[in-house]
């Protein structure tokens, strides 16, 4: 069965700096990655998806992740946060090649400090 | 971008009764309809996948008959919470897709709060 870890319950960056979030994940079979961006009051909204190609993946809002096989990884990065970027985000990894039925990470609360 | 909506946002409701919510896809034809439960500070967790016109599938452990959802077109679903319990207080949330091999991708809605007293 496929997994998804992120280690990191919490992350608190200042504004400006740089971000990276952390995904592992578990899945027998090539992963369809993705990750999602919760905020107060709103669905979750897609940043970024991974299925096959560049292993490195430009995604909206100025996020990118990079697909590591070798690592189990889809890490996300952006270079510069703005406070509006704060909120909860999550990783998940597809079933197949759909997307569908996701299993997701247990999620990750950004905060940024002005 | 794709828009699914839910309703209602938020219910309260006594223990025992019976709470039906609601998942439209706005501006498109979703063949494919999921439900989430997330529990708070949690991750979400799928309960279920739903296609238009069929029964839905349930994820082991969840109760078919505690959470009946019902897929009657391509543009609604309804869960519906028989007998809620305190327990069953959580937050819902919807998801839709439809079939296109390159951009089949999940449009969330808002999520439904449910508190059972």
């Amino acid at each position: 069965a496929q997994s998804v870890t992120q280690p990191d319950i919490h992350i608190t960056v200042s504004e400006g700096a740089s971000l990276e979030l952390r995904c592992n994940y578990s899945y027998g079979a090539t992963p369809y990655l993705f990750w999602y961006v919760q905020s107060p009051g709103q669905g979750l909204q897609l940043l970024l998806k991974y299925f096959s190609g560049d292993t490195l993946v430009q995604g909206i809002k100025g996020f990118e992740a990079e697909f590591k096989r070798s690592q189990s990884s889809f890490n996300l990065r952006k270079p510069s946060v703005h406070w509006s970027d704060a909120a909860e985000y999550f990783c998940a990894v597809g079933r197949n090649n759909a997307g569908n039925m996701l299993t997701f990470g247990g999620g990750t609360r950004l905060m940024v400090k002005p | 971008g794709a828009v699914v909506s839910q309703h209602p946002s938020r219910v309260i409701c006594k223990s025992g009764t019976s709470v039906k919510i609601e998942c439209r896809s706005l501006d498109f034809q979703a063949t494919t309809m999921f439900w989430y439960r997330q529990f708070p500070k949690q991750s979400l967790m799928l309960m279920a996948t739903s296609n238009e016109g069929s029964k839905a599938t349930y994820e082991q452990g969840v109760e078919k008959d505690k959470f009946l959802i019902n897929h009657a077109s391509l543009t609604l679903s309804t869960l519906t919470v028989t007998s809620a319990h305190p327990e069953d207080s959580s937050f819902y949330i919807c998801s839709a897709s439809w079939k296109n091999p390159s951009t089949d991708t999940q449009y969330f809605g808002p999520g439904t709060r449910l508190t059972v007293l």
